[in-house]
């Protein structure tokens, strides 16, 4: 079975540019969290989504915006990008969200020059 | 205050010994917990979660809980070389926020 997928691997933005990650989750899993990791830190919650439907917030400014489609899958997008924005960024999957058990993709690195 | 404290190593413990690697949170409405193993340049992979006070094993593994002293932790027995990773507490807090310590950098020697 094909686990979570993200595209694309890697991605290079300038300052003020917009971006937009994808992430597939595993079949059968409805819930999709994004993470951010930079190097030497653990990951940063952003957002869970169940059902298309935001079910938590982690503190990262309105710059940064999700969303999830019928088919489970989800975007997220960040404005007006700042270098401190270069990091991991890395989605979960799990059944339902809430307490279940989280697995994540490989991640996109992007770098703001 | 962070929210998931872990103590960032190195650990150091010889090939075929016992690591211990330890974790605390603060927030004690905290509902699952769970390690994470990460190899330099990969994505977190998960390992162990654990639900309620006590232990839970899984071949190598050994996740403990207590909630009364906001403690988890996890031991690797047997611990070989290819275990030489960073591993990562994580959190649930009212069901859907995640919280991940900085991470506990284990090097086990040949």
């Amino acid at each position: 079975d094909a686990g979570v997928t993200q595209s694309p691997t890697h991605l290079i933005k300038t300052r003020g540019q917009q971006v937009t990650l994808r992430c597939s989750p595993i079949s059968g899993h409805k819930s999709v969290s994004w993470y951010q990791q930079v190097l030497g830190q653990g990951p940063q919650f952003i957002f869970q989504y169940y059902e298309k439907e935001e079910r938590g917030r982690g503190n990262f400014p309105d710059r940064f915006s999700a969303r999830q489609f019928p088919n489970y899958s989800s975007e997220l997008n960040v404005n007006a990008l700042l270098l401190g924005d270069s990091a991991l960024y890395l989605c979960a999957s799990s059944g339902t969200g809430g307490t279940d058990e989280q697995y994540f993709g490989p991640g996109t690195r992007l770098t703001v020059t | 205050q962070k929210e998931v404290e872990q103590n960032s190593g190195p650990l150091s413990v010889p090939e075929g010994a016992i690591a211990s690697l330890n974790c605390t949170y603060s927030d004690r409405v905290s509902q699952s917990f769970f390690w994470y193993r990460q190899y330099s340049g990969k994505s977190p992979e998960l390992i162990m979660s654990i639900y309620s006070n006590g232990d839970k094993e899984d071949g190598r593994f050994t996740a403990q809980l207590n909630k009364a002293s906001q403690y988890v932790s996890l031991l690797i027995r047997d611990s070989q070389p290819s275990d030489s990773a960073t591993y990562l507490c994580a959190v649930n807090v009212n069901f859907n926020k995640f919280y991940f310590g900085s991470g506990t950098k284990l090097n086990v020697k040949p």
